[in-house]
């Protein structure tokens, strides 16, 4: 079973602050998937990354997928409060069937 | 579009009841899968559901079991239920079977006693 683990664990920063967070595997990841889950709510997809050493932005959000397909990394440029959730990175299996998520990097963006 | 809804968001249970979780998938999806999401974790992958058939499980015993009806709407049943089984029970709906484009509802609480 691959393991997906992301640091940090938890991450409590100003707004407009600039902060990373990372997710790393044993494994190849066939394709790696970002979200964002806020209390009482389910996760919400952010961005799928699939070829290595692909890098997408979505507004303040910068998503890395490493060359060798092991690691991928989620950046924001000036935090704001709407930020604050739990980021869950996840990978589908061969099958495409299912997710795998990692262990979440819970973020706290104060005024 | 509506999206994916969830039934009931909170649920208490005493220790060996059984439970029965309802979701209904987003228009235009026939896949339904089931995640386990223990406070402060991960979700972990309960099973899934494609054209009323079970299309893969995760490591979780027979007491979990689940259903998919023809308009696509699903449910997960516990049996015997056990304190660990307290936790944030998510349902997502895709299309053909995949984990593609995957759109979470919000979850049901339940909490064992």
């Amino acid at each position: 079973t691959q393991l997906l683990e992301q640091s940090p664990q938890f991450l409590s920063i100003q707004e407009g602050e600039n902060l990373t967070v990372y997710c790393n595997s044993s494994s190849v990841f066939s394709s790696l998937q970002w979200y964002r889950q806020e209390p009482g709510e389910g996760p919400v997809l952010l961005v799928t990354v699939v070829t290595g050493g692909e890098v997408k932005k979505l507004k303040r959000l910068t998503f890395q997928f490493g060359d060798a397909r092991k690691d991928s990394s989620l950046h924001i440029t000036a935090a704001q409060p709407g930020d604050t959730g739990l980021y869950l990175c996840a990978e589908t299996t061969g099958t495409a069937s299912k997710l795998t998520f990692g262990t979440g990097t819970r973020l706290q963006v104060t005024l | 579009e509506t999206g994916v809804t969830q039934s009931p968001t909170h649920l208490i249970k005493t220790r060996g009841q059984q439970v029965t979780l309802r979701c209904s998938s987003q228009s235009g999806h026939n896949t339904v899968s089931w995640y386990q999401q223990a406070l402060g974790q991960g979700p972990q992958f309960i099973f899934q559901y494609y054209r009323e058939e079970e299309n893969g499980r995760g490591n979780f015993p027979p007491r979990f079991s689940g259903l998919q009806f023809p308009n696509y709407s699903s449910e997960l049943n516990v049996n015997a239920l056990e304190l660990d089984d307290s936790a944030l029970y998510l349902c997502a709906s895709s299309w053909a079977g995949t984990a593609y484009g995957y759109t979470f509802g919000s979850g049901t609480r339940l909490t064992v006693v």
